[in-house]
This record gives C-alpha cells, sequence and structure tokens, in this order.
C-alpha cells in the first residue's frame, strides 16, 4: 500500500535560517507529490506539486522541492525563514492509475523563532 | 472566484445524536471529497463525489455518510455520535474527478466537538 512518512512531527528554526522539511513516500508506481501548508484555523493550501519532468519544483512563499525517485523523497526547503511560515505542512501523494484517494502524511509543525 | 465554502465553522454535540455539514465547492468544480483530521490520526480520506456519485469511500463505519445535489454542493451525516468524531472536517473541490495530479482546494473545515 502506498504510504507517506514525513520525519519530524515539530522542526523549530531560526529566522532567516534554512527550512527543510523530511517527506518520504512508498509506492510501487511513478506518484504524484504534493505540499500543502495549514495555517491555524484555516484549510489546506497547496504549496506546490511534481507531476512530471523537472524534478525541482518550486512553489509559492518560495518553497521548492526536489523529486528524487532513487531516495523516494520529496524534501520542501526554504533558503531562509520568515516568522509568517510558521504552519503545519504536510506532504501527500497520488497516481495515475487506480482510483486511491489522496494519502497524506501526519504532518509537521513548523516553528520559526525570533 | 469564492473559495470552498464549509458551513458551519464550529459544531458541539453530545454522544448519540447526529450531525449534517456542508460544503460549497469552487464554482464549476463537480469533484467534492471529504476528510476528517485528528491529532492522532492525521488527515484521513472519508469520500468523494462527483456529479452526485460516490466515486470512493475511504475506511470509516457505515454511520459516516454522504451526498452531493446537482449543484454540486455536498453533505457529509455523521449518525449515532461517539466521542472519538471529535475532529476538523475538511473538504476539498477540484475540477475532474479522481485524484491523479488535480489540485485539490480545502475549505476552512467545519470543527466538531462531541460531548
Amino acid at each position: 500500500a502506498q504510504s507517506v512518512t514525513q520525519l519530524g512531527s515539530h522542526v523549530s528554526v531560526s529566522e532567516g535560517a534554512l527550512v527543510l522539511l523530511r517527506c518520504n513516500y512508498s509506492s510501487s508506481v511513478p506518484p504524484y507529490l504534493f505540499w500543502y501548508v495549514q495555517y491555524p484555523n484555516q484549510g489546506l493550501q497547496l504549496l506546490l506539486k511534481y507531476t512530471t519532468g523537472a524534478t525541482l519544483v518550486k512553489g509559492i512563499n518560495g518553497f521548492e522541492a526536489e523529486f528524487k525517485k532513487s531516495e523516494t523523497s520529496f524534501h520542501l526547503t526554504k533558503p531562509s525563514a520568515h516568522m509568517s511560515d510558521a504552519a503545519e505542512y504536510f506532504c501527500a501523494v497520488s497516481f495515475l492509475s487506480g482510483n486511491t484517494p489522496l494519502v497524506f502524511g501526519k504532518g509537521t509543525r513548523l516553528s520559526v523563532i525570533a | 472566484k469564492a473559495g470552498v465554502t464549509q458551513t458551519p465553522r464550529y459544531l458541539i454535540k453530545t454522544r448519540g445524536q447526529q450531525v449534517t455539514l456542508s460544503c460549497s465547492p469552487i464554482s464549476g468544480h463537480r469533484s467534492v471529497s471529504w476528510y476528517q483530521q485528528t491529532p492522532g490520526q492525521g488527515l484521513q480520506f472519508l469520500f468523494e463525489y462527483f456529479s452526485e456519485t460516490q466515486r470512493n469511500k475511504g475506511n470509516f463505519p457505515g454511520r459516516f455518510s454522504g451526498r452531493q445535489f446537482s449543484n454540486s454542493r455536498s453533505e457529509m451525516n455523521v449518525s449515532t455520535l461517539e466521542l472519538g468524531d471529535s475532529a476538523l472536517y475538511l473538504c476539498a473541490s477540484s475540477s475532474t474527478p479522481g485524484q491523479g495530479a488535480n489540485i485539490q482546494y480545502f475549505g476552512a473545515g467545519t470543527r466538531l466537538s462531541v460531548l
């Protein structure tokens, strides 16, 4: 069965520091990969997605992620954290074939320290 | 363009009661999916509707049901509420059915508390 693992339920960084949120997936077929962000009392907002083509994907708010098939990873990065980046981040996977729903990781809460 | 609208935003119910949550998708979107979000289990898929038909269902008991109307608005119902049903229920809409590369647009959710 397909699954998504996010390493670290809570990550804390200083303002201006690199943000790295880890996501690994388990799949026997090529996946589509997504990162969503959830701010308090809000729904999920898409940050970026990988479907096919270029493995480095740029998203909104300065975030980017790189699809590494050999490592089955799709880590999210941002060069310089801002206070407004504090939120919960979810990695998700879906597939072209079949009728499987979007599968989410457990989420990583990002705290940004001034 | 208005986003996904979920009503109500907050609900408090007692065990044994039933509840109905509503979701209005983005105009023109015909696919609506529902998710349950809890601290312990994270985001879990409940079901997906497209053109008034349930296309997919997650691993939830029959107490959880849903439907979609001809205008694509969707409702989900939970009967005989249990304490464990306390959660944030999220609705998402997309222009086409299924997942694949489709982007799902989420509403702000309905927070249900069961006492």
